[in-house]
């Protein structure tokens, strides 16, 4: 079975801040992806990084880094000198084939992030 | 490209009625997805087209939903005799084909069912 956890339910920091989002996730498969969505108060869901599961470099792009460690099975998300844009609910998901060949999404319940000005 | 596309954006109705939402994809992405999101979780998949092919429908999906993609283009996902119940954010996503490839979503129909 395939399980995201992220239990942080909300965090608030005060702008210019760094914040780390936690995930774990769980899977029997040797091959996986890993991916965060950012979904602001419009509701769509932007994507931020897909990562596979070959793959343990450390991300960065901007003021976004991402650490990846299959030993704790852990795909944590970070913003440096948080800004109040920042503001949204933030979903790690895991990616998996199905029998049928579909590639679902399986989401954590998400983390609530507040930046306050 | 434009991005994915859904109408309406706010639907509400009252129990029992049948409403029906369209997702318009990215053009040229084979894959079509509709996920369920309800108030403080995460979105948990429906179903899937892989062109007008509906290849896997979740246990979520009662005999009360259905879904199409009649082109291989725009979909649409119907709900009969809505209940409190299916009140929640109906998603959409489009990939093209291909291993692990990125799902784009669409900004939502909000349902609220009286």
């Amino acid at each position: 079975a395939q399980k995201v956890t992220q239990a942080q339910t909300e965090i608030s920091v005060v702008e210019k801040e760094d914040v780390t989002l936690d995930c774990v996730y769980e899977t029997r498969d040797t091959t996986y992806y890993l991916f965060w969505y950012k979904q602001p108060p419009s509701g769509e869901l932007v994507f931020l990084i897909r990562r596979n599961s070959f793959d343990e470099q450390n991300e960065i792009s901007g003021r976004y880094s991402w650490n990846f460690q299959k030993s704790t099975s852990s795909f944590n998300f970070t913003i440096t000198a948080s800004q109040v844009v920042d503001s949204a609910v933030y979903f790690c998901a895991l990616i998996y084939s199905s029998n049928f060949g579909n590639e679902k999404l399986t989401f954590g319940t998400g983390t609530r992030l507040t930046i306050i000005p | 490209d434009t991005g994915v596309s859904q109408d309406p954006r706010h639907k509400i109705t009252k129990r029992g009625q049948n409403v029906t939402f369209r997702c318009d994809p990215i053009s040229e992405h084979n894959r079509l997805y509709w996920y369920r999101q309800t108030l403080g979780q995460g979105p948990e998949f429906l179903t899937y087209f892989q062109n007008e092919a509906q290849l896997e429908k979740s246990r979520l999906l009662s005999d009360r939903f259905s879904a199409e993609r009649p082109k291989g283009s725009f979909s649409t996902l119907e709900i009969q005799r809505t209940e409190q119940g299916d009140s929640a954010m109906y998603l959409c996503a489009s990939s093209p084909l291909g291993a692990k490839n990125i799902q784009y979503f669409g900004a939502g129909t909000r349902l609220s069912v009286l």
